[in-house]
């Protein structure tokens, strides 16, 4: 079963807008992460919120997490067009095993 | 990517036939990863290595091999493919295993 559910899976903004993402994850953590994944590429790692961690900024990445809810949220403001891309999140679990990747939501960003 | 190689970038196979992809790291990370993705199921893990000759399976092993006898080469073989494999393989790279990982490019697979 998947640990990390990202939603929505798909958003369409207009540039310049704010975009939010949220991922709900099943078991206790020691980290989340998030990646960006243009078409046709890798991902690239964004950011990384410990669990002992509220909120975490990156230019213009702000991602917050909730252990007790277990949840996180990213978001990107001032989107630009370039911003069009998947975004996943990614859990590491205690334990040393391999991240767990959710599906991603497709952002679409209109100039 | 930097500091990361998969080869082929492309490659379509008959059903049955053998087909190894080969992930090279120039970064000397210790943890090396596969995953497959697909539409509709995110990536999932096939193999990871934690080290020279050491590997473990992931959620999705049925049908893969992988090797690595060297830190730089971490090495995925489908025995015998089937259409089921068709799919874009990721490989990614962590000096721990628990921060930021390094994708390649992907490979995109196909089995007909």
């Amino acid at each position: 079963s998947q640990q990390g559910e990202e939603d929505p899976q798909a958003l369409s903004i207009q540039e310049g807008e704010n975009a939010t993402m949220n991922c709900s994850y099943k078991t206790s953590i020691n980290n989340l992460q998030w990646y960006r994944q243009n078409s046709g590429r890798g991902l690239v790692h964004l950011i990384l919120i410990r669990s002992n961690e509220r909120e975490k900024h990156s230019g213009r990445l702000r991602v917050t997490l909730d252990t007790s809810k277990k949840s996180s949220s990213l978001l990107i403001t001032a989107s630009r067009a370039a911003d069009t891309a998947s975004y996943f999140c990614a859990t590491d679990l205690p334990g040393n095993t391999p991240l767990v990747f959710g599906k991603g939501t497709r952002l679409s960003v209109i100039a | 990517d930097a500091g990361i190689t998969q080869s082929p970038r492309h490659k379509v196979t008959e059903t049955g036939t053998p087909v190894t992809l080969r992930c090279h790291q120039t970064e000397n990370h210790r943890y090396m990863y596969w995953y497959r993705q697909d539409p509709g199921h995110g990536l999932r893990l096939i193999h990871y290595s934690y080290g020279v000759k050491d590997t473990d399976k992931g959620e999705v092993s049925d049908g893969y091999s992988v090797s690595r006898s060297k830190t730089e080469d971490f090495l995925l073989t489908l025995e015998s493919a089937t259409s089921s494999q068709t799919s874009v393989y990721f490989c990614a790279i962590s000096p721990t295993g628990a921060y930021g990982y390094t994708f390649g490019s992907g490979t995109r697979l196909t089995v007909v």
